[in-house]
């Protein structure tokens, strides 16, 4: 099992482009995330999904968006990048959200110029 | 709301050591589950132990051990025999189940360990 992928690993953007951070996994988990990580400040929750077809937002959604058509793929878009959107993000999947373990990609670090 | 505290940013600890890592949390549930995540420098988010409220018997990890003070919202790692494979950054995380359970992290503590 390849567990939770993402890509690209690194990525730089102007400021106004969009782009789509791409997370699939093959564990055939339902429940699938999306954090952000920025120095200081943990990893904080920016959208959330319990199963294909359901998507909720986190903590941080402004300026993200995500969709769950399939159980494997979890894309996270942002729609017109800032800089306050540089960060490391990183995608995870889980069995369950009922305190099962979250299993997590290898992050993409983005910077926006 | 779930919040979760780790006041230490920085901790440093000789190899062959035990070293603490302290966390607090706050929840009005009582039904939660709480773990400690490993990020080393590849970045790599690895889960280092898992805790489920309602034992009260601590979790064991080979080297890797929790102090779980439910009463007192308090959740420590006690890391013993430190090894430089050790040194990382450690979250804090906090699970509430429910139709909207959302997994809260601590804004971490880095771990150096001097050889």
């Amino acid at each position: 099992n390849a567990g939770v992928t993402q890509t690209p690993k690194f990525q730089v953007l102007k400021t106004g482009q969009s782009m789509t951070l791409q997370c699939a996994q093959d564990m055939n988990h339902e429940y699938m995330s999306w954090y952000r990580q920025d120095p200081g400040m943990g990893l904080r929750l920016i959208h959330y999904s319990v199963g294909a077809g359901i998507t909720d937002q986190g903590e941080v959604p402004n300026g993200y968006n995500v969709s769950r058509s399939t159980t494997e793929d979890f894309p996270l878009r942002l729609l017109s990048a800032a800089p306050s959107q540089t960060s490391v993000y990183f995608c995870a999947s889980s069995y369950s959200n009922q305190g099962n373990e979250q299993f997590f990609g290898p992050g993409t670090r983005l910077t926006v110029l | 709301a779930q919040t979760v505290t780790q006041s230490q940013p920085e901790m440093s600890v000789q190899e062959a050591e035990t070293v603490t890592l302290s966390c607090t949390y706050d929840t009005s549930e009582s039904d939660y589950y709480l773990f400690w995540y490993k990020q080393p420098p590849s970045r790599q988010m690895i889960l280092v132990i898992r805790q489920e409220a309602y034992k009260q018997q601590n979790a064991t990890e080979n080297r890797f051990s929790v102090n779980f003070q439910k009463a007192a919202k308090s959740f420590s790692l006690k890391i013993s025999d430190s090894q430089l494979g050790d040194a990382a950054m450690y979250f804090c995380a906090l699970d509430v189940p429910g139709a909207n359970s959302k997994l809260t992290f601590g804004k971490g503590i880095t771990l150096s360990v001097r050889p």
